[in-house]
Parts: structure tokens; sequence; C-alpha cells
């Protein structure tokens, strides 16, 4: 089982929809959840993250952690086009420094 | 300010072959990673430096992979001799901090270099 575990998709919305993406963990040393967004030959980008469990907000984009369940959610509201991209969670333990990542989730955003 | 500097962004070379890989991080970046990402997966660290020292090689397949980054800024990533499965987007991201010390580990990363191995 690896560590991270998020479904590659690829997810198809229309614009305007409410999306959400989610991954799930085996360790419970995970302190802190990361979400980063790459488009097509790019390098990741850091979108959010949260310590420990709870909800977090930036504009269109909310990123929840479930610690007990070992899932953690990212949910896009009024979806763009412009979301159209793969979707990264990843994870660190506290005290140590390298995030795990997930394998992605493709998400499209057709107009 | 500058992001993360990689090249070259595309290489395309035959198995058995050298390759090897530039990364200038962000100015002032005492932290330096390279991943590699093959495609539909997420990054796996390969080497992770802090200034010009190793921290954490243990992914790195020592039999053909080298990375160094002497004056603790630029830093090379070879392959030599490549195989096939070593075709994958080469990441290298940088990180202000020392690490280990709590706190979110926010990665900056580059546009990554795209290598091809027929």
């Amino acid at each position: 089982q690896k560590e991270v575990e998020q479904d590659p998709g690829p997810l198809s919305v229309p614009e305007g929809a409410i999306v959400s993406l989610n991954c799930t963990y085996s360790n419970s040393a995970f302190q802190y959840f990361m979400w980063y967004r790459q488009y097509s030959r790019k390098g990741p980008e850091l979108l959010m993250y949260t310590y420990s469990s709870g909800n977090k907000e930036d504009g269109r984009f909310t990123a929840q952690v479930d610690k007990s369940s070992k899932y953690i959610s990212l949910f896009i509201r009024d979806s763009q086009p412009s979301d159209s991209a793969t979707y990264l969670c990843a994870m660190s333990k506290g005290g140590s420094y390298i995030p795990t990542f997930g394998r992605g989730t493709s998400l499209i955003v057709h107009p | 300010e500058a992001g993360v500097a990689q090249s070259p962004r595309y290489k395309i070379i035959e198995k058995r072959q050298s390759v090897a890989f530039w990364c200038n991080p962000i100015s002032g970046h005492a932290t330096l990673y390279w991943y590699q990402q093959i495609l539909g997966q997420g990054p796996k660290l390969l080497i992770q430096f802090q200034n010009n020292g190793v921290v954490d090689d243990s992914q790195l397949p020592k039999d053909r992979f080298s990375a160094e980054r002497l004056k603790g800024v630029d830093s090379t990533l070879k392959i030599q001799p490549a195989k096939l499965e070593d075709s994958a987007v080469y990441l290298c991201a940088s990180t202000e901090g020392t690490g280990k010390s709590g706190g979110a580990n926010v990665l900056t990363f580059g546009a990554g270099s795209r290598l091809t191995v027929l």
C-alpha cells in the first residue's frame, strides 16, 4: 500500500461546477497537507496547505483535512477552464521536511 | 523574484548514453531538491542538498545517477548510462529554510527537464 493514494482521473466537469479532489493516506504521522497544481509541461506550484485537521479557504479553493479518516480534499467552486491541470496532494511529517506526493488527479473543465 | 531555472527543457538520447541537467535555484534558497516524475505519477525525491551538502540521497540510483552542488548554488544531475525506464521529467525545487524544524515545507519547482530515452 502506498503512503499516499490519489485517483489519477481524468475528471471532466463543465464550467461552473464544484469540483472535489481527494487523497487518502496511511501514515498517521503526517501533519502538513498540501495541494499543488501542475499545468501541462510546467512544474508543480503550491495552491495551499493546512496543518493538522480542519478547513482552509482561499478564494474559490477550500482544503479539508480529516485526520481521523486519513482523508483530505480540495474543493474548487465555480470551476473555470483555466483550472484544467493536474492536482497533486502532498504530505509531510512534523519535523521531517520532505513531502510525499500523490500521483495527481487530472482535471478537465470544459466550457 | 526569479524562479527556479532548469535546462535543457527537453532531451532525447539513446539508451546507454549520458545526460546532464542543470538547475539554478531561487537566490538565497539553502535547500535544493531533485525529483523524478514519471508520466502519470507524482514526483519522487532523488536527492536533497542543504547548501553544498547531501541531506538525503537514499532513493538515488547511485550506480547510474550522480548529483552535485559544489558551491551551494547551482546543481547538476547526471545519468550515465541511461536506461529506458529513466524517461521522465526531472524537476528541481528549492526552499529557503534548512528543514527539520517543523512548519510546512513549501517547495518552489522549476519547469522541469523532460528526458526521453530511446
